[in-house]
């Protein structure tokens, strides 16, 4: 199976800055990387799909690159409502595996 | 906008069974392949299973495998998981996804408790 590694598992941040999230696959899986947000008690919402293409709708602030093993995702200036857990999903082999997600926090 | 709406989830004992169904509408259900994942309470998630638009190909995680089937009905928009042999470990709300988890549904929970 393909391990995904996310980090940081949480971090805090303020209104403004720029925020980095990473994940690593145990091995390479071109760019089948997709990476979502979740809030409380809510059903996740993609991001990003093919490592760095934005799904309609989501604010230009998030960008995602990376392929082969490395991906980062990237919020280019926080904003209150980015308060979430964030993980990654590889789909380049079965089985789907996801990181464990990494939580962020508002300052 | 695509949509999935989930619902089957309930409270069921040890070694019960259950049905799952997934209802999507707003987009062509039937060129598409769906997958099943769940997030057991407080944890991340993990992928249980993949089918293709016609139903051809089929994957399951090994952890479901032998006790899970999805299907689905194209005529009917709908994608079905069947479980059984169900355990205090599979307690989790289940998502159906679209593709590569694209859209996600609100989810249904599942408690396997006696």
């Amino acid at each position: 199976d393909i391990q995904m590694t996310q980090s940081p598992s949480s971090l805090s941040a303020s209104v403004g800055d720029r925020v980095t999230i990473t994940c690593r696959a145990s091995q390479g899986i071109s760019t089948w990387l997709g990476w979502y947000q979740q809030k409380p008690e809510k059903a996740p919402k993609s991001l990003i799909y093919g490592a760095s293409n934005l799904q309609s709708g989501v604010p230009s602030r998030f960008s995602g690159s990376g392929s082969g093993t490395d991906f980062t995702l990237t919020i280019s200036s926080l904003q209150p409502e980015d308060s979430a857990t964030y993980f990654c999903q590889q789909y380049d082999d079965f089985p789907y595996t996801f990181g464990q997600g990494t939580k962020l926090e508002i300052k | 906008e695509a949509q999935l709406v989930e619902s089957g989830g309930s409270l069921v004992q040890p070694g019960g069974s259950l049905r799952l169904s997934c209802i999507a509408s707003e987009f062509p259900f039937k060129d598409f392949e769906m997958n099943w994942v769940r997030q057991p309470p407080g944890k991340g998630m993990e992928w249980i299973s993949y089918i293709d638009s016609s139903s051809a190909t089929i994957y399951y995680a090994d952890s479901v495998k032998g006790r899970f089937t999805v299907s689905r009905d194209n005529a009917r928009n709908s994608l079905y998981l069947q479980m059984n042999n169900l355990r205090a470990e599979d307690t989790a709300i289940y998502y159906c996804t679209k593709s590569h988890a694209s859209t996600w549904g609100q989810g249904t929970l599942v408690t396997v408790s006696s």
